[in-house]
């Protein structure tokens, strides 16, 4: 199946600082999602983004699917961006509409 | 507008009883998920539905996971007889897409412990 990795599996940033975090992915996808688990388990879809780029405020993603990565950047980073992101895709075969998730990225911000 | 409500939110019980996982799918959605998330895992996806009926259940553990949907507005998650490793978060989650699925949106999940 699709390998899904993202990088780096730990972060640890001082509140205001900016950050990246990678997904590559190991073939084709229709779909790719970002999402941020909070500290008490809740899913949040950040993006959807099988291309392209999207912004929404502090945060903004990139996807090269030619080059089969996604970057996830947060600027100006604040304790509630904390816990774990994950990004998430779907494999390019007709039919297939399983999501998956890659290991994920542990934000920690420190005030 | 509401989002994808799931029940019960915790749930301890003893190996062997029967557990039933509740979800209500966000109103239009037309995709419903089961996904299931450990340490050792990560998240699964279990199974999921188009239109109330089930696409792909290759992700159900064994025959002791079934799962439901009834209709468009609700779907259950069934597990007869539990065991201690089924201990997880189940997670449900809906979207709405032509063909293929689109942003997904999860609820808050059910901590399963199976003791």
């Amino acid at each position: 199946g699709i390998q899904v990795e993202q990088s780096p599996p730990d972060l640890i940033l001082q509140e205001g600082a900016n950050s990246t975090l990678r997904c590559n992915f190991s073939d084709s996808v229709n779909n790719l999602q970002w999402f941020h688990q909070n500290p008490w388990g809740q899913l949040i879809n950040l993006f959807y983004i099988p291309s392209g780029t999207k912004q929404n405020g502090r945060l903004s993603a990139t996807t090269v699917a030619t080059e089969r990565y996604s970057l996830l950047y947060i600027s100006s980073s604040q304790t509630t961006d904390s816990g774990v992101y994950f990004c998430a895709v779907e494999p390019y075969q007709t039919g297939a509409n399983n999501l998956f998730f890659g290991t994920g990225t542990r934000l920690t911000v420190i005030p | 507008d509401a989002g994808v409500i799931q029940s019960p939110r915790h749930e301890v019980t003893e190996m062997g009883q029967e557990v039933t996982l509740r979800c209500k799918p966000i109103s239009g959605h037309d995709y419903l998920f089961w996904y299931r998330q450990t340490m050792m895992r990560g998240l699964e996806l279990l199974i999921y539905f188009n239109n109330n009926v089930p696409i792909d259940d290759s992700g159900m553990p064994e025959d002791r996971f079934s799962a439901k949907m009834p209709n468009a507005s609700f779907s259950t998650l069934k597990i007869q007889p539990s065991e201690p490793r089924d201990s997880a978060v189940y997670f449900c989650a809906s979207s709405f897409g032509t063909g293929v699925p689109g942003e997904l949106f999860f609820g808050e999940g059910s901590r399963l412990t199976v003791l």
